[in-house]
């Protein structure tokens, strides 16, 4: 069964340094998310992209972060300069259409120091 | 802005029990998903509910959504060990396609 993966499952980096999540979305789907989850917290949305484009972003997605898909397959979070509140498990989605089910990657633990 | 309430927070079963884990919005939903997730681990898709009155069931769980749309029930009948893990509702409104989810239950299951 087609699966959404991400690497790496863990990334350690120093604050202020960039990192990039990647992400391999089920092959058809046409919509791509990233959401994050803090420990001990809600999963929260951060931005949703569609036909090339930023589709929706909340407040957390400022001008850190950025998406990025660089070929027909890859779709990427960038964080420019880590800061420690950063550190959260990081989760992309992919759907064939909106209003679909998401389907979820196992996350990318990232830990800033 | 849309909130997803969830109860209760923390359950702890028999094996063999039943249990219900609910899910309340704060506005009317375009559609309600369910999820599970291991510590430190993905969301795994469960069941999707986008009619009012609608119930759907996959081997010994069954969701139901209410008419109006603002509530969702997840039942476990005769609960096993492998069942044990955290549940988290999400949920979508007209207008946005991105999920708003609940604090989660987390179910423990003894023998």
């Amino acid at each position: 069964e087609p699966e959404v993966t991400q690497t790496p499952s863990h990334q350690v980096t120093q604050m202020g340094q960039e990192v990039i999540l990647r992400c391999v979305p089920i092959s058809n789907h046409l919509y791509f998310y990233w959401y994050r989850q803090i420990l001990g917290q809600k999963v929260e949305f951060l931005v949703s992209f569609y036909n090339n484009e930023i589709s929706e972003k909340s407040e957390i997605f400022d001008d850190q972060f950025s998406v990025e898909r660089p070929d027909g397959s890859n779709f990427t979070l960038k964080i420019r300069s880590t800061k420690l509140e950063d550190s959260a498990m990081y989760f992309c989605a992919s759907t064939r259409e909106g209003h679909d089910t998401q389907y979820f990657g196992p996350g990318t633990r990232l830990t800033v120091l | 802005s849309q909130e997803l309430e969830q109860s209760p927070q923390s359950l702890i079963v028999q094996e063999g029990k039943n249990l219900t884990i609910n899910c309340t919005s704060s506005k009317t939903l375009y559609g309600l998903y369910w999820y599970k997730q291991k510590y430190g681990e993905g969301l795994i898709f469960l069941m999707m509910l986008q009619k009012g009155g609608e119930e759907k069931s996959h081997e010994k769980i069954t969701a139901k959504l209410d008419e109006k749309k603002q509530q969702s029930s997840l039942h476990i009948t005769a609960s096993q060990p492998s069942h044990a893990g955290i549940y988290l509702c999400g949920a979508d409104t007209w207008g946005t396609d991105k999920l708003i989810f609940g604090t989660g239950t987390r179910l423990q299951v003894f023998p």
